[in-house]
């Protein structure tokens, strides 16, 4: 069975420093990963995406993440946040057109 | 402009009062999903569709309904909706294989 987990529910982090939220999945078959953000009261974003091809996948407002399929893991970076940051982000991870599965989620607060 | 729109944004309601929540996409994708949103547990799936007149049971089906007579509509009824069912419902679309979804704004749905 496919899981989808999100270490950290909470990280506070100071304007201007860099980030790391985390993301690790179980599945015994190839997967597609993704990063979602959703800002206060509004929808979900989509952040970046891997589907094949370069490990190291670049998305907007600055973010990247690594996909690592030794360790399982899709962490998502950014070198230097902004106020504007702050929102919650979700790991997702899909093995076929009808099955998607969420993280929990990820509050990133940025601290002026 | 491409887009998933959802009809109300917010809705207060009473125990067992049927309500409809409207959902359409104008990027004509196949599919379709309804999730529901609460603190902790990120996105669970509700049902989904994979074209007209074919749907599915997600992961918390139980007290829902959903209907696709044509491509672009995927409506979420609950015909005697109960206080659990109180949550932020999002309605999305895709297009296989990568599952790559597309939400809409949300529902913010009150049931008392």
């Amino acid at each position: 069975a496919q899981s989808v987990t999100q270490l950290d529910s909470q990280v506070p982090v100071f304007e201007e420093a860099p980030v790391e939220l985390r993301c690790n999945y179980s599945s015994s078959v190839s997967v597609y990963l993704f990063w979602y953000v959703q800002y206060p009261n509004q929808g979900l974003q989509l952040l970046l995406k891997y589907l094949s091809g370069s490990t190291l996948v670049k998305g907007i407002n600055g973010f990247e993440a690594e996909f690592n399929k030794s360790q399982t893991s899709f962490h998502l970076r950014k070198p230097s946040v902004h106020i504007s940051d702050t929102a919650e982000y979700f790991c997702a991870v899909s093995i076929s057109a009808n099955n998607l599965f969420f993280g929990t989620g990820t509050r990133l607060t940025v601290i002026p | 402009e491409a887009q998933v729109t959802q009809n109300p944004r917010y809705l207060i309601t009473v125990t067992g009062k049927k309500l409809t929540v409207t959902c359409s996409q104008n990027m004509n994708h196949e599919y379709m999903s309804w999730y529901r949103q609460d603190p902790g547990l990120g996105l669970r799936q509700i049902y989904y569709s994979m074209n007209v007149e074919v749907t599915d049971k997600g992961d918390v089906p139980e007290g829902y309904k959903v209907s696709r007579k044509e491509k672009r509509n995927f409506p979420l009824i609950l015909e005697s909706p109960s206080p659990n069912q109180t949550s932020l419902y999002f309605c999305a679309s895709s297009l296989p294989p990568y599952n790559e979804q597309f939400f809409g704004p949300g529902t913010r749905l009150t049931v008392l």
